[in-house]
């Protein structure tokens, strides 16, 4: 089946040390999206790709990076993780144009900081 | 910027009961859609809505887009405990944006 998978599905890390959270898809999108999402609130997007075109929302911090070396694959890499850092971490894709609202959603990974 | 107000925040029903609940916003959107995210998951897609007015059909689920482009509605008839799970609505303006979110409860 057709899907978008997260590695791994949960991530500790110590404060301060890097950490890369993995997205493969196996649909062929070229948009690809990554969200943060806290407890009991709605999920909050950090950038997209279209393509290898990066797109950065205003509000993300710059210690959130990410990389795409291919249509299928997206990293998100946290340079010096924070406390505040802790959440779910969920990759999406899509089609562009008006289909790009439909959205499927990998299972997340969440990350805890210590 | 562009907020959605989602209610009920959270909803405790019966099994066999159906549900409502709906977003508003001050702002038009082209498009609603309709979201299910359960525990320690992604959301997944439920339903797609691309012009006023449209009332579309998933199964027990049914959602339709305002006339006004400013607000949605999603029903779920007849509900069974796998309807369990936080209901999003997401209007899409330039990006989407998700409402708060209903917590769906359903007691056997």
């Amino acid at each position: 089946d057709a899907m978008v998978i997260q590695n791994p599905r949960y991530q500790v890390t110590q404060f301060g040390k890097p950490v890369t959270l993995s997205c493969s898809q196996t649909l062929n999108h070229n948009v690809m999206y990554w969200y943060q999402q806290k407890s009991s609130q709605a999920p909050k997007l950090l950038f997209h790709y279209y393509d290898k075109d990066f797109n950065n929302e205003a509000d993300t911090p710059d210690n959130f990076q990410s990389r795409r070396p291919n249509t299928s694959f997206c990293f998100l890499d946290i340079r010096s993780p924070g406390l505040g850092d802790a959440a779910m971490y969920l990759c999406a894709t899509s089609r562009e144009g008006q289909q790009s609202y439909e959205q499927y959603f990998g299972p997340g990974t969440r990350l805890t900081v210590t | 910027g562009q907020q959605l107000n989602q209610s009920p925040q959270s909803m405790f029903i019966q099994e066999g009961e159906d549900v409502s609940m709906n977003c508003t916003s001050s702002s038009i959107f082209n498009t609603w859609l309709w979201y299910k995210q359960e525990p320690g998951e992604g959301p997944v897609l439920l339903i797609a809505l691309y012009k006023a007015g449209e009332l579309t059909s998933n199964g027990r689920l049914t959602a339709q887009f305002g006339i006004t482009r400013k607000d949605s509605f999603l029903n779920i008839s007849a509900s069974i405990p796998s309807d369990v799970g936080i209901y999003f609505c997401a209007g899409a303006g330039g990006k989407l944006i998700f409402g708060q979110g209903t917590e769906l409860s359903v007691k056997p």
